[in-house]
Order: C-alpha cells, then sequence, then structure tokens
C-alpha cells in the first residue's frame, strides 16, 4: 500500500459544484502539503500543515480551504468549483526537526480534477 | 517568489551531460531536487544545505552556492531512465521556522537513443 494515498485520483465535475479531495498517510509524519500542477507552471503550493493545530495559506489559496482532521489526514476542498480549477492535484508529507530542514518530501499519486 | 530554473528544457544523447539550474531571489536555507516522470508523482532525488555542500545520486550530483543563492543539479553520462521533468524547490529561513517548499516551473529532460 502507498504511504500518502490520494482519493479520488480522478474527478470530472460541473463549474458550482463542492468538491473535496482526500489525502491521509502512514508515513507518521506532522507536516502536510496540498499542491497543484499545470502544464509549465511547475508545482505551486496551496496550503500547508505542519501539525494538526497548524493551517497556513500557500501561495494560490483562493477559492480553495482544508481541513486537518488528524496527524494522518489532510483534506483539500473547492467549495465552488470553477473551469480554472482543473489541474492535476498532489499531497505530499515531509518529516521535520527543529532546527533543521525540511526532510523529503513523499507525494502522493495525484488527483485529477475536471471542471466543466 | 518561485525560483527560476533553466533551461526550460534539453535534449540528450544517451551517454551525453547536462547541467540545470536553480536560482532564487532570497538566501536560501536549503535547495531540494525532484524528478517527475510522464504520469507520475515527483520523486525525491537530494537535498542540500547552505553551507556549499555538494551532493551525489548514482551519476547525478548538485552543488549549493549560497552566496549566489543558486544550485545546480549535473547529470553525467545520461541514461535514457534519466527522461523526465526535473523541480527545483527551495526553502527559505524565517524566526518560526523555516518556510515550506517553493518549487520551479520544471526542466524537461528527454534522453534519446
Amino acid at each position: 500500500d502507498a504511504d500518502v494515498t490520494q482519493t479520488p485520483r480522478n474527478r470530472i465535475t460541473k463549474t458550482g459544484k463542492r468538491i473535496m479531495l482526500e489525502c491521509s498517510q502512514t508515513k507518521g509524519h506532522d507536516r502536510m502539503y496540498w499542491y497543484r500542477q499545470d502544464p509549465g507552471l511547475g508545482l505551486r503550493l496551496i496550503y500547508y500543515s505542519f501539525d494538526v493545530k497548524d493551517i497556513n495559506k500557500g501561495e494560490i489559496s483562493d477559492g480553495y480551504s482544508v481541513s486537518r482532521q488528524a496527524q494522518a489526514k489532510f483534506s483539500l476542498s473547492l467549495e465552488s468549483a470553477i473551469p480554472n480549477q482543473t489541474a492535476l492535484y498532489f499531497c505530499a508529507t515531509s518529516d521535520f526537526r527543529q532546527g533543521m530542514n525540511t526532510g523529503e518530501l513523499f507525494f502522493g499519486e495525484g488527483s485529477r480534477l475536471t471542471v466543466l | 517568489q518561485q525560483p527560476v530554473q533553466s533551461p526550460q528544457a534539453v535534449i540528450l544523447r544517451e551517454g551525453e551531460d547536462a547541467v540545470i539550474n536553480c536560482s532564487s531571489s532570497k538566501a536560501l536555507y536549503s535547495v531540494h531536487w525532484y524528478r517527475q516522470k510522464h504520469g507520475e508523482a515527483p520523486v525525491f532525488l537530494m537535498i542540500l544545505l547552505k553551507g556549499g555542500e555538494q551532493k551525489g545520486h548514482e551519476k547525478i550530483s548538485a552543488s549549493f552556492n549560497e552566496k549566489k543563492q543558486q544550485s545546480s543539479l549535473y547529470l553525467t553520462a545520461s541514461q535514457l531512465s534519466y527522461s523526465g521533468t526535473y523541480f527545483c524547490g527551495t526553502e527559505w529561513p524565517r524566526n518560526s521556522g523555516n518556510t515550506p517548499l517553493v518549487f520551479g516551473k520544471g526542466t524537461r529532460l528527454s534522453v534519446i537513443a
């Protein structure tokens, strides 16, 4: 089984619908992230959480919200989906040791979202 | 602010070498390198910390020049399996701890026989 699991893997929806993408991990990491990937734009950070009580906006958080239900679960919601939110979404986790750098990021397999 | 990667794309023949650069407008604490093959998730290659260290992973190595705020990834004697998109991710220091990784737009590397 994958260490970082995303559901659904593919989703087609209509403009205005509410969508939730879920992420769960068995790595035991405190840090979790949601990135969005569009062709030619790289991986852009939407939201991140350094522990269960910590939620932070990334560079492109408008139109998105998140929930950190437990150390192992981090969900991304699109309250009212629009076509330009069509993209590949990745969840990732990492370790962190005080006074040191962020450790290796472990990515889920991605959730491809299409908004019509 | 996204780090800037160059070149955007490169085509190599097997056995040739390549260099991918990653530059930041702010002082860096660390640089990560990842490779993503088509249709897959990015996979970690290596981390470089401030201090100018150089690391290696098989025939792939990297350097980190703290003063120039840049890192370079070196691919030596490229193999077909090296094809993919390479991303650098940068981390900056802040008083309450480091920032999350911000990735560049990627460099698409194609190795042909």
